[in-house]
């Protein structure tokens, strides 16, 4: 079972460049999450979704953008990439029937 | 209000030994109190839940306290091993049916001395 799947694993950014973390689960969850981990911070919610063409903000969702096309995909964009957006990206989903959530094994983005 | 607060930040326990973390919470509404265990370079995985309902939920060697009226509960890890060796996150959610979106606490950093 592949679960939730996150790329890239790594990314260096420049200041200013835009990207796209790719996350994709094959549970045929409605919900899902996108969270940023910074040490000692815990994990933030950036944006979330319940559904395709659903998304919604969360705590942190300032110089993001979501979209979900399909249940399977759940995009993260960043556009104008800066310094404070250097975090560890998790991905997570969820069925609507339990509290549980999935998460992929993360993307570790820099920007300098 | 939304704030979940965990401690200690960092944690060292002798192999066999007890660990304990702690969380506390503000808005009553929260319905729903998990666990997450993160292993190096992996994403964080459920360990442990529990639900207001319930005082006390004990999978294996470990056990979450709830303490509803003080808005604080606990993990307590018995016969710590080597390979608990993780950072733990409680979390805390309402309405599990409808977004579910969790409130993590900022996480412990547990460290299980052979």
């Amino acid at each position: 079972n592949a679960g939730v799947t996150q790329t890239p694993k790594f990314r260096i950014l420049k200041i200013g460049q835009s990207m796209t973390l790719q996350c994709t689960q094959d549970m045929n969850h409605n919900y899902m999450y996108w969270y940023r981990q910074d040490p000692g911070m815990g994990l933030k919610l950036i944006y979330y979704s319940v559904g395709a063409g659903i998304t919604d903000k969360g705590e942190v969702p300032n110089g993001y953008n979501v979209s979900r096309s399909t249940t399977e995909d759940f995009p993260l964009r960043l556009e104008l990439a800066a310094p404070s957006q250097t975090s560890v990206y998790f991905c997570a989903s969820r069925t609507s029937n339990t509290g549980e959530l999935f998460f992929g094994e993360g993307s570790r983005l820099t920007v300098l | 209000q939304q704030q979940v607060k965990q401690s200690p930040q960092s944690l060292i326990v002798q192999k066999g030994g007890i660990s304990i973390i702690n969380c506390a919470y503000e808005n009553t509404a929260f319905d729903y109190f998990p666990w997450y265990q993160q292993f190096p370079g992996k994403g964080p995985a459920l360990l442990i839940a529990i639900r207001p309902d319930v005082s006390e939920k004990k999978e294996g060697r470990f056990t979450i306290s709830f303490n509803k009226s003080a808005k604080q509960f606990s993990l307590h890890i018995m016969d710590s091993q080597p390979g608990d060796s993780a950072t733990y996150f409680c979390a805390a959610s309402y309405g599990s049916s409808n977004t579910g979106k969790l409130i993590f606490g900022q996480g412990t950093t547990l460290q299980v001395k052979p």
